[in-house]
């Protein structure tokens, strides 16, 4: 059973630093790509960043609302992923879902964990 | 980036209704466009995707239609549990967008 579970979500001040984790299990990690997506109170699905397998470099991409700020990697030996928020903003307190992609979907999701941004 | 936009916003229908929901992209996404359903206090789950193709364990109910710009999910006969907000999303081009939402509720 594929199972995604993030960590590090915590209550934090403008301008801190906060390192989110999402634990695999259930699939080759070292084989998949790995998605971060976030979801503000009430609101829509924002899709934040991406890193590809060992195969396509790692290669990253970021939204451009945390690029600059936001840092995702990965450590396949443990099955993890990261997302490491930096100069984090009120506006970037969200949920954060750590997402396996399917070819045409985003087809499994962790459960989330809840950044809070605020003083 | 490209833009996706869902109407209706809102939509408000009754148990065994057939509703509709439309996304529109900002230029075309051939066939990458995938539906979520989203219950309050859950993760999205993955509807559709290619467009029309019914992921696994989804009810034959919900079908989806479209190409390029304009897309379509009709829930062809309302059930209590569809009652959710739905997502739709392309895979096109990076970066993988999503649309603002649909909220339905029970009339």
């Amino acid at each position: 059973e594929v199972q995604l579970v993030e960590s590090g979500g915590a209550l934090v001040q403008p301008g801190g630093s906060l390192k989110l984790s999402c634990a695999a299990s259930g699939f080759t990690f070292s084989d998949s790509n790995i998605h971060w997506v976030r979801q503000a109170s009430g609101k829509g699905l924002e899709w934040v960043a991406r890193i590809r397998n060992k195969a396509d470099s790692y290669a990253t991409a970021y939204a451009a609302s945390v690029k600059g700020r936001f840092t995702i990697s990965r450590d396949d030996s443990k099955n993890t992923a990261y997302l490491q928020m930096n100069s984090l903003k009120t506006e970037d307190t969200a949920v954060y879902y750590c997402i396996r992609p399917g070819n045409l979907g985003f087809d499994y999701w962790g459960q989330g964990t809840l950044v809070t941004v605020s003083s | 980036d490209i833009q996706l936009t869902q109407s209706p916003s809102f939509l408000s229908a009754s148990v065994g209704d057939r509703v509709t929901i439309t996304c529109r992209a900002s230029q075309g996404v051939s066939s990458y466009l995938a539906w979520y359903q989203q219950k309050p206090g859950k993760v999205p789950k993955l509807l559709i995707y290619a467009a029309s193709t019914l992921q696994s364990g989804v009810p034959s109910r919900f079908s989806g239609s479209g190409s390029e710009t304009e897309f379509t999910l009709t829930i062809s006969s309302l059930q209590p549990e569809d009652f959710a907000t739905y997502y739709c999303q392309q895979l096109n081009s990076f970066p993988p967008s999503f649309g603002q939402g649909t909220k339905l509720e029970i009339k």
